[in-house]
């Protein structure tokens, strides 16, 4: 079984440029996350996709960044303009269930896509 | 907005036992606990989770506290190549991480 894809894996762009990353999750999996991770720190849900609807994005910056999901397949995150403090790896992830049967809910990673801002 | 609690860091020696504590006193009925560990450069990894009863897998045994006010995480012979982040995670729908506890396996 194929795993989440994401790409590109490593990213440098200038502050004030704008960059967009992609995700393919694991066909089926109805639910789809966005994380940002800052070095030393541990995962910070930014959007949660439930098919090609918004779950919950109250963590998203929403001034610079942007998350789509169109035909709940593949999803892009957008950030423009970048910061410096935007420099982290973002990590998407899908699971199969939400809601009613969050037991069978495990969440699969993606390697994650590595932004440098200058 | 983690709803649990983790040391920092934590050593064991390889081959004994790694026992990793969790504290989540707010949890409510209907959240589980999860486990996830993270090695370097890599996306989290999924270890095992439960709601009430102690559970097993190949990888690792969860013991949760009769009141789930807090849990463990019990690596029965730990390796050099389980040293990672281990996250503890309450949820119902989304999954927010904490920091973590950074396990170091000695030789």
């Amino acid at each position: 079984e194929a795993g989440v894809a994401q790409s590109p894996r490593y990213k440098i762009i200038e502050k004030r440029q704008s960059v967009a990353f992609w995700c393919n999750p694991i066909s089926g999996h109805a639910t789809l996350y966005w994380y940002q991770q800052i070095l030393g720190q541990g995962p910070k849900l930014l959007i949660q996709f439930q098919n090609n609807g918004v779950v919950d994005d109250s963590q998203l910056p929403k001034d610079r960044f942007s998350a789509e999901r169109l035909k709940g397949v593949d999803s892009t995150l957008k950030i423009q303009p970048a910061k410096l403090e935007d420099s982290a790896v973002y990590l998407c992830a899908s699971s199969l269930v939400y809601g009613a049967a969050p037991n069978t809910g495990e969440l699969f990673f993606g390697e994650g896509s590595r932004l440098t801002v200058l | 907005d983690a709803k649990t609690t983790q040391p920092p860091s934590m050593d064991c020696a390889e081959g004994r036992a790694a026992n990793l504590p969790c504290n989540h006193s707010t949890i409510s009925g209907n959240e589980y606990v999860y486990w996830y560990r993270q090695i370097h450069s890599q996306g989290p990894q999924y270890i095992i989770h439960g709601l009430k009863n102690n559970e097993t897998n190949e990888m690792a045994s969860l013991i949760i506290t009769e009141d789930r006010k807090s849990s463990t995480l019990i690596l029965p012979h730990a390796t050099l190549r389980d040293t990672a982040v281990y996250y503890c995670i309450v949820r119902w729908n989304d999954m927010r991480f904490g920091a973590g506890t950074r396990l170091t396996v000695k030789p």
